[in-house]
């Protein structure tokens, strides 16, 4: 079965720096690959995903994921980042059995 | 607009009651799911349906029950037999019958307090 390891639970970024939230997946074949950013008390959105082709994605709000198939990784990176970014960030990875299996997340606050 | 729709926002349970949560989609959407959050855990799936009339335990359905009767509503019953109930849950639908390429829509949540 597929999983996903999200290394970091909480990150601390100042506004204007850049930001790299880690993932790692376990899974034998290519895997289909998602990030989805969760604001308190709110339901999942959808910043991008992986399929196949160019491993570097680009999804909303500025937000970028590439897919390292060596690394078994796809990192998210926002090259500058807003308060309206401080939130939870979920990583998940899909097989082929209709279901998602999800990261525990990591928390990215946002100083001033 | 399209969405789901989770009711109620905010649910407090006694000890020893049922409760149930309600999901509906006007996406027409195949495929629902139901997910409990708790802190530094992530998302854990309950229950999913790929097609009406048709559900699976997810990883943790002990303690919960659900039905699908229809394509847009997929609502959860905590039971008593749950333990440890208090906790957010999330619902979401995805196409194809939930095929893995697909992205899933999530509703707001229902956050559930057993007092």
């Amino acid at each position: 079965a597929q999983s996903v390891t999200q290394p970091d639970i909480h990150i601390t970024v100042s506004e204007g720096a850049s930001l790299e939230l880690r993932c790692n997946y376990s899974y034998g074949a290519t895997p289909y690959l998602f990030w989805y950013v969760q604001s308190p008390g709110q339901g999942l959105q959808l910043l991008l995903k992986y399929f196949s082709g160019d491993t570097l994605v680009q999804g909303i709000k500025g937000f970028e994921a590439e897919f390292k198939r060596s690394q078994s990784s796809f990192n998210l990176r926002k090259p500058s980042v807003h308060w309206s970014d401080a939130a939870e960030y979920f990583c998940a990875v899909g097989a082929n059995d209709y279901k998602l299996s999800f990261g525990a997340g990591t928390t990215v606050t946002v100083r001033a | 607009d399209g969405g789901i729709t989770q009711s109620p926002k905010y649910l407090f349970r006694k000890e020893g009651q049922n409760v149930t949560l309600s999901c509906e989609q006007n996406l027409n959407h195949d495929a629902m799911y139901w997910y409990r959050q708790d802190p530094g855990q992530g998302l854990r799936l309950i229950y999913y349906s790929q097609i009406v009339n048709d559900f699976q335990k997810g990883d943790i359905a002990e303690g919960y029950s659900v039905s699908r009767e229809k394509k847009e509503s997929f609502p959860l019953t905590v039971t008593s037999a749950q333990k440890n109930p208090t906790a957010f849950y999330l619902c979401a639908s995805s196409m194809d019958r939930g095929a893995s390429y697909n992205e899933q829509f999530f509703g707001p949540g229902t956050r559930l307090t057993v007092l």
